[in-house]
């Protein structure tokens, strides 16, 4: 059985600074690994999709890697904001459903 | 209007009674999923479905029991509710494939009391 953790469960920087969350999976046959953010009471919205064939995926301020090998992920979230405060859940697939870890909850300070 | 809609938003309910979670997509997706979310403990699939005529249990099935009414329609039964059921329901869609990213509604709060 897969099995996803996020370490730490909860991180708090100051603005501006670079910060990395960090994923880790037991199973490396894996589909894809996405990332999620979802902000307090609300739904989940996709940030990055790795696929299992790729190292890593960039889309503005954050950058993703993957590393099947070592059963590892980490979100890079360069310069962070107060607008970034939220809770980011790693998600890895097999073809027919995703295993989610509990998330980290992070919090930039102004 | 959201591409993946959750009806009820929120629900009070009593134990021992049947609810029902719905949810609609306009996204064009064949594959429809039901999540409960507890505090700490992340997502935990209960159902998924690939098309209208195929569904599977996912992790925490018991208690649960689903539908798919259409390709853009999926609702969630409870049909004895019990307290330890009170949670936050998603309901989620995509397509096939590894490059997909899979689409979640607000979610449906739901206490069982």
């Amino acid at each position: 059985k897969q099995e996803v953790t996020q370490i730490p469960a909860a991180l708090s920087v100051p603005e501006g600074e670079n910060l990395v969350l960090n994923c880790s999976f037991t199973d490396s046959a894996i589909y894809n690994l996405q990332w999620f953010r979802q902000d307090p009471g609300k739904g989940l919205t996709s940030l990055l999709l790795i696929q299992s064939s790729q190292r890593e995926q960039t889309s503005g301020r954050l950058n993703a890697s993957l590393d099947k090998s070592s059963g590892r992920s980490t979100l890079y979230i360069a310069a962070s904001q107060p607008g970034d405060s939220a809770t980011y859940l790693c998600a890895v697939g097999t073809a027919r459903q995703l295993t989610f870890g509990s998330g980290t909850q992070l919090t930039v300070l102004p | 209007d959201a591409d993946v809609t959750q009806t009820p938003r929120n629900r009070i309910t009593k134990t021992g009674k049947r609810i029902m979670l719905e949810c609609s997509q306009t996204k064009g997706h064949d594959r429809m999923y039901w999540y409960r979310q507890d505090p700490g403990l992340g997502l935990r699939l209960i159902y998924y479905s690939f098309d209208v005529k195929d569904i599977n249990k996912g992790e925490i099935s018991d208690g649960y029991s689903v539908s798919r009414q259409a390709q853009a329609k999926f609702s969630l039964s409870l049909e004895s509710a019990i307290p330890n059921q009170t949670a936050l329901y998603f309901c989620a869609t995509s397509l096939a494939g590894p490059g997909n990213t899979i689409y979640f509604g607000e979610g449906s709060w739901l206490t069982v009391v």
